[in-house]
């Protein structure tokens, strides 16, 4: 069955601190995509990035970076020196061979 | 193609009264997915759809709950005999399947009274 855990519900960072959302997951497919998605409080859920099962390279995006670890089931996402603006609720999701499966969220506050 | 467009973006219903709700989602996606969020939730799986075919639906899914995609385009929700428990924000996203990410629309935010 698909589970995605993020079990950190709220986190509360200083402006500039860095900090990281983890995200574990369950799957029964040998092929699939992990993602992350920011909803800011406008509401609107936007992707931020897709990870293959097959590529565990960490990929770095501005002040944005995602370690993939198929060993330990766990797709983590680091912001680095956060600012005020990347205040949201983060989700990690999940797809294979079936629906697109998203995890209860962690909502990030940085504090100016 | 500007993106998924979901309508109405707000509707307010009495109790036992029927609603529908109508996505459009990027013209050349085959997926679509309908979920349900509600307040400091994450989105719910209610069903999603691989062209006209409806390929999965959440257990959890009432069956006044239905969806429909006639020509593998656009997608109906219709939610009959509205409970208060059924307020909530419904999302549309689209995606080309077996490629991955998800384009989500602003939702509709049901509201019952």
């Amino acid at each position: 069955a698909q589970k995605v855990t993020q079990a950190q519900t709220e986190i509360s960072v200083v402006e500039k601190e860095d900090v990281t959302l983890d995200c574990v997951y369950e799957t029964r497919d040998t092929t699939y995509y992990l993602f992350w998605y920011k909803q800011p409080p406008s509401g609107e859920l936007v992707f931020l990035i897709r990870r293959n099962s097959f590529d565990e390279q960490n990929e770095i995006s501005g002040r944005y970076s995602w370690n993939f670890q198929k060993s330990t089931s766990s797709f983590n996402f680091t912001i680095t020196a956060s600012q005020v603006v990347d205040s949201a609720v983060y989700f990690c999701a999940e797809t294979g061979a079936n629906n697109l499966f998203f995890g209860t969220g962690t909502r990030l506050t940085v504090i100016p | 193609d500007t993106g998924v467009s979901q309508d109405p973006r707000h509707k307010i219903t009495k109790r036992g009264q029927n609603v529908t709700f109508r996505c459009d989602p990027i013209s050349e996606h085959n997926r679509l997915y309908w979920y349900r969020q509600t307040l400091g939730q994450g989105p719910e799986f209610l069903t999603y759809f691989q062209n006209e075919a409806q390929l999965e639906k959440s257990r959890l899914l009432s069956d006044r709950f239905s969806a429909e995609r006639p020509k593998g385009s656009f997608s109906t929700l219709e939610i009959q005999r509205t409970e208060q428990g059924d307020s909530a924000m419904y999302l549309c996203a689209s995606s080309l399947a077996g490629a991955g990410e998800a384009f989500f629309g602003q939702g509709t935010r049901l509201t019952v009274v």
